[in-house]
């Protein structure tokens, strides 16, 4: 099974700070990687898809890069709503795997 | 627009069963690939299982294979997911989602059906 761990586990930052969440994968998964920002209480919600793709309503202050097994989603301006918890997964057709959630906090 | 809504989940003893349903609507439920995801409280996300578009693939998360199964009934817009011989550590919120087509992410969510197993 292919693992997902992101760094860091929790992250303190303020509005309009520029932060950076790191997902690596324990073999190369090209580049089938989506982040997900999930809400207390709340679904997860696509961000992005296959590592760099923005969902459609999704502000463009959020980018992904990164490609095999080190990938990257970074968020250029902090607003409020944006403190969440953010999950990168990977999926190769017959299994998924979660990182265990970066808890973005102010 | 996409609408998915879980219902079954509840309070069970340890070795018991549960049926999930996840009612589809605002899309054309028989084209898509859907997944089950869950939750334990105050943990991050396992993925379950997924079902291809027509059924005929199936694929589960080592947890819960030989436990759980994964349906669906395209007539009428609704997956399944029968969770048999429950543990206390599938205590969980489980949701369904539905799989972005040639993206290899999960578009859209349901709310969540929460399920403990507890005796």
């Amino acid at each position: 099974d292919i693992q997902m761990t992101q760094s860091p586990s929790t992250l303190s930052a303020s509005v309009g700070d520029r932060v950076t969440i790191t997902c690596r994968a324990s073999q190369s998964i090209s580049t089938w990687l989506a982040w997900y920002q999930q809400r207390p209480g709340k679904a997860p919600k696509l961000l992005i898809y296959k590592t760099s793709s923005l969902e459609s309503g999704v502000p463009s202050r959020f980018s992904g890069s990164g490609s095999a097994t080190e990938f990257t989603l970074t968020i250029s301006s902090l607003q409020p709503d944006d403190f969440a918890i953010y999950y990168c997964q990977q999926y190769n057709g017959y299994s998924a795997t979660f990182g265990q959630g970066t808890r973005l906090e102010i | 627009q996409v609408h998915l809504v879980e219902s079954g989940g509840g309070v069970v003893q340890p070795g018991r069963s549960l049926r999930l349903s996840c009612a589809a609507s605002g899309f054309t439920f028989p084209s898509y690939t859907m997944h089950w995801v869950r939750q334990s409280p105050g943990r991050g996300l396992d993925w379950v299982a997924l079902i291809s578009y027509d059924g005929s693939e199936k694929y589960y998360a080592d947890s819960v294979r030989g436990r759980f199964t994964i349906s669906r009934d395209n007539s009428k817009n609704t997956l399944f997911l029968q969770v048999n011989s429950l543990r206390i550590e599938d205590t969980a919120v489980y949701f369904c989602a539905r799989e972005y087509e040639r993206a290899a992410a999960l578009d859209y969510w349901g709310q969540g059906t929460l399920v403990t197993v507890s005796s």
